[in-house]
């Protein structure tokens, strides 16, 4: 167990909706990254954020939007879905924005049909 | 961060050490070896991680040639539950806020490592 939660752990939507993935970052780490795992792209980092602000973006498409709470919990909000978002999404945490050693989350499987 | 190669595959003996080897030629000066695994689909898992002496913990070594071009990750007695994707990472370690330099890690494909009783 690496201390960051996920949930859902499974969500099943349709092409047009939208859904609202959650993590809990481990106890006293500020950095918390999330990564999409598709089947053709393999782990792709989205964006990460520090203490409450946006830290970088990788791949991350205009549909999709991330924020951090005062509580350094994650959101990780994805609209208008199609077929191609379906993938299994991680969390990670770490302490600093830099070079600490990620721990990851048991991910959320998104489902799209 | 530096670019590595591994092979796509290997198989294992349970109960004998699994070797992983990975090759970072343009590694920096100032960039880490990081390993990671992931046992199908779950979240990937940290390892061990080392700059150029020798690293051990309780789940394995990591051995790192003098020129830093390349590692192994020694598994020391694989059993069948330690058949996961395994990825090799090189990535800049350290409180220095490079610039340029993000904070993600970088994922290649791996070495998918079988273990077989």
């Amino acid at each position: 167990d690496s201390g960051v939660t996920q949930t859902p752990k499974h969500l099943i939507t349709a092409t047009g909706q939208r859904v609202t993935l959650r993590c809990s970052p481990r106890s006293g780490d500020l950095s918390v990254y999330w990564y999409q795992q598709s089947l053709d792209q393999g782990l792709q980092f989205l964006i990460q954020y520090y203490n409450g602000e946006e830290r970088a973006k990788g791949n991350i498409l205009e549909r999709f939007s991330a924020q951090q709470f005062p509580d350094l919990h994650s959101e990780l909000n994805l609209s208008s879905l199609e077929l191609g978002d379906s993938a299994l999404y991680f969390c990670a945490s770490s302490v600093r924005p830099k070079g600490d050693t990620q721990y990851f989350g048991p991910g959320t499987r998104l489902t799209v049909l | 961060d530096a670019k590595t190669t591994q092979p796509p595959s290997m198989d294992c003996a349970e109960g004998r050490a699994a070797n992983l080897p990975c090759n970072h030629s343009t590694i920096s000066g100032n960039e880490y070896v990081y390993w990671y695994r992931q046992i199908h689909s779950q979240g990937p898992q940290y390892i061990i991680h080392g700059l150029k002496n020798n690293e051990t913990n309780e789940m394995a070594s990591l051995i790192i040639t003098e020129d830093r071009k390349s590692s192994t990750l020694i598994l020391p007695h694989a059993t069948l539950r330690d058949t996961a994707v395994y990825y090799c990472i090189v990535r800049v370690t350290g409180t220095t806020d490079y610039g340029g330099s993000q904070g993600n890690l970088i994922f290649g494909k791996g070495t998918k490592l079988s273990v077989k009783p």
